[in-house]
């Protein structure tokens, strides 16, 4: 089974407005991190955002937030305020605590701001 | 520049020669990561350093592939006899250990497109 899914290929939203990338996953460990990238077309993967098992808020940072649901074991990233530069592939990832070090990843959606 | 850096950025080459690769991770970081990544898919985990130790491989990295740290610091990734499915992007990672493994924050280099021909 796919440990994080990332059902939305493809995506658009038009500038200004907000959008909701999906993502679910799958573990049986009780401690894990959950993590969102922006990987522009120049490739390099960058950090939006964290989310811990553990946290009792959902994290956000500037426009972003995770919109975690634990019990249907979700971490959605919602971008506010839509923005041309925001057009990027967006993929959410999981560490499990033993499982290991590595980053598990979804196959990613492509974010495309109308303007 | 404080982040990860890995050269070269695109690197063409024929099948069966052997290419290395390097990644400086960000200079606090004790904890270093490869991963690749082929085209419409999500990274995939190669392997991992703890200082100089490689402490986990994946089963992707076939006998082919290998990689060294050897000053705990910059780390190179080779592959030998290359072949057409090779053909991806190589991407490095750093992170500070912590003892919340669950909590640490990979930060990427901007990756190495590997070509072969």
């Amino acid at each position: 089974a796919q440990k994080i899914t990332q059902t939305q290929p493809g995506m658009f939203v038009q500038e200004k407005e907000a959008v909701t990338l999906d993502c679910t996953y799958d573990t049986s460990d009780p401690s894990y991190g959950l993590f969102w990238y922006k990987q522009p077309s120049s490739g390099e993967m960058i950090f939006l955002i964290y989310q811990g098992s553990y946290d009792q808020q959902n994290a956000t940072e500037g426009r972003y937030s995770l919109n975690f649901q634990k019990a249907r074991k979700s971490a959605n990233l919602v971008i506010s305020a839509s923005q041309l530069g925001d057009s990027a592939m967006y993929f959410c990832a999981m560490r499990e605590a033993n499982a290991g070090n590595m980053l598990t990843f979804g196959g990613g959606t492509r974010l495309m701001v109308k303007p | 520049d404080t982040g990860v850096s890995q050269n070269p950025r695109h690197k063409i080459t024929k099948r069966g020669q052997n290419v290395t690769f390097r990644c400086d991770p960000i200079s606090e970081h004790n904890r270093l990561y490869w991963y690749r990544q082929t085209l419409g898919q999500g990274p995939e985990f190669l392997t991992y350093f703890q200082n100089e130790a490689q402490l986990e491989k994946s089963r992707l990295l076939s006998d082919r592939f290998s990689a060294e740290r050897p000053k705990g610091s910059f780390s190179t990734l080779e592959i030998q006899r290359t072949e057409q499915g090779d053909s991806a992007m190589y991407l490095c990672a750093s992170s500070i250990g912590g003892r919340d493994r669950a909590r640490e924050t990979q930060y990427f280099g901007p990756g190495t497109r590997l070509l072969v021909l």
